[in-house]
């Protein structure tokens, strides 16, 4: 199976500031990946898929880029209502796998 | 609007089984690849498994092959996840997702709520 390794597991930060969430993995996945927002007790929501398309309803602070093995997530000024955890997800190959997450909390 | 609605989970004891079940509305269920997807309490997501739109095609991650079995019927706008020989590492929130995609599918693009499957004695 294909490992996803993200950094950092976690972050504090600030209200504004910019933020930057990677993920690896462990061999070629394309363009196959996508991001992952879950709250405190709520269901994932899709952020990003395929590297950098933003889904539909989700701010235009957050972004998306990479390719290959090396991607990465950014939100450019952090809002309240974006702390939670990240997860990167790669559908290139079954089984499909999860990072580890990033907790995002308040500094 | 898209829905999904899980339901089924309950506490059971190690070696029991369940069956989940997600009721999908607001799109039209026989055109979308569906996954199970679970959370284990202070870890991560884990993928568990999908099914194709006839259902002709499943897969599923190595942990649970052999154990759950995923399944649909498209008339009942539902899919269903049986799970067998339950140990205690699958206590966890179980999700059901959509999957966009024709015949490949991609992404997991709408969630149920959840629900929530203890397995202790």
């Amino acid at each position: 199976a294909i490992q996803m390794t993200q950094s950092p597991s976690s972050l504090s930060a600030s209200v504004g500031d910019r933020v930057t969430i990677r993920c690896r993995a462990s061999q070629d996945i394309k363009n196959d990946l996508g991001w992952y927002q879950q709250r405190p007790g709520r269901a994932p929501r899709l952020v990003i898929y395929s590297v950098f398309n933003l889904e539909r309803g989700v701010p235009s602070r957050f972004s998306g880029s990479g390719s290959g093995t090396e991607f990465t997530l950014t939100i450019s000024s952090l809002q309240p209502e974006d702390f939670a955890t990240y997860y990167c997800l790669q559908d290139y190959s079954y089984p499909w796998t999860f990072g580890q997450g990033t907790k995002v909390e308040i500094k | 609007e898209v829905q999904l609605v899980e339901s089924g989970g309950n506490l059971v004891q190690p070696g029991g089984s369940l069956r989940l079940s997600c009721a999908a509305s607001g799109f039209t269920f026989s055109s979308f690849w569906m996954s199970w997807v679970r959370h284990v309490p202070g870890k991560g997501l884990e993928w568990l498994a999908n099914i194709k739109q006839d259902g002709g095609e499943k897969n599923y991650v190595d942990s649970v092959k052999g154990r759950f079995t995923i399944s649909r019927d498209n008339a009942k706008n539902s899919v269903y996840l049986q799970m067998n020989t339950l140990r205690a590492e699958d206590t966890a929130v179980y999700y059901c997702a959509r999957n966009p995609g024709g015949n490949s599918a991609y992404d997991l693009d709408s969630w149920g709520q959840g629900t929530l499957v203890t397995v202790s004695s």
